[in-house]
């Protein structure tokens, strides 16, 4: 069966500090990774997602960056963290085709203090 | 335009059924799925509507899908405390694999 990893759950890290949160899926090949962020009354909003191997799309300009090193891993990075960066972030994955069911990690709380 | 929308609150008394509402804007996507999350997790799929279809029912949930004007609605009969979280509509633009979700809609449920 199919699993997504997500680590770590929580995380409070200074204004300015790097960040790197990861994800990995197993039990499937050539995923579609996506990592969201949800705000307080936002909702989620997409951020990056991946067909492949180095193929990332950004949806929105930011202060974070990500990357697919391998094909069940993905990382969610900032060299500079700022205070607006807090927020609840999600990993996902979908199979690698259109219109099918996205499977969520468990989240990652951070709080940039 | 790849906005969807929905409102922000809902509260209902337990035994009550629940209706939480859902407007989209990109009227190519295929399929558009209702996603329920419990405080502290992850979104889990709760169901899904085909767009040529209008209502699907699935137990205690209904989804009814107006196409026309871009609505999408999930009923839950017999609202129970444990469904109280927050509910996600999204859809999947024709052509891509992003995954669109909407505001999310809390639904809180009193004894």
């Amino acid at each position: 069966s199919q699993t997504i990893h997500q680590w770590p759950a929580t995380l409070v890290q200074p204004v300015g500090s790097p960040l790197s949160l990861e994800c990995t899926v197993e039990g499937t090949s050539n995923p579609n990774l996506y990592w969201y962020r949800q705000a307080a009354g936002r909702g989620l909003q997409l951020l990056f997602y991946s067909i492949g191997i180095d193929q990332i799309s950004s949806e929105v300009p930011q202060n974070l960056s990500a990357s697919r090193p391998q094909d069940r891993q993905f990382i969610l990075s900032s060299k500079k963290l700022l205070l607006s960066d807090s927020g609840f972030y999600l990993c996902a994955w979908s199979r690698d085709r259109a219109n099918t069911e996205a499977f969520f990690g468990q989240g990652t709380r951070l709080t940039v203090v | 335009g790849e906005d969807v929308e929905q409102s922000l609150f809902l509260s209902v008394r337990e035994g009550d059924s629940s209706v939480i509402n859902c407007t989209y804007t990109d009227s190519s996507s295929t399929y558009l799925y209702w996603y329920k999350q419990e405080p502290g997790a992850g979104l889990q799929l709760l169901t899904y509507i085909f767009s040529n279809m209008d209502m699907k029912q699935d137990q205690r949930l209904t989804v009814l899908l107006n196409k026309k004007d871009k609505h999408l609605s999930l009923r839950i009969a017999d609202t129970q405390t444990g469904d109280s979280a927050i509910y996600f509509c999204a859809e999947i633009p024709s052509g891509t694999y992003k995954y669109i979700f909407g505001t999310g809609t809390r639904l809180k449920v009193l004894a």
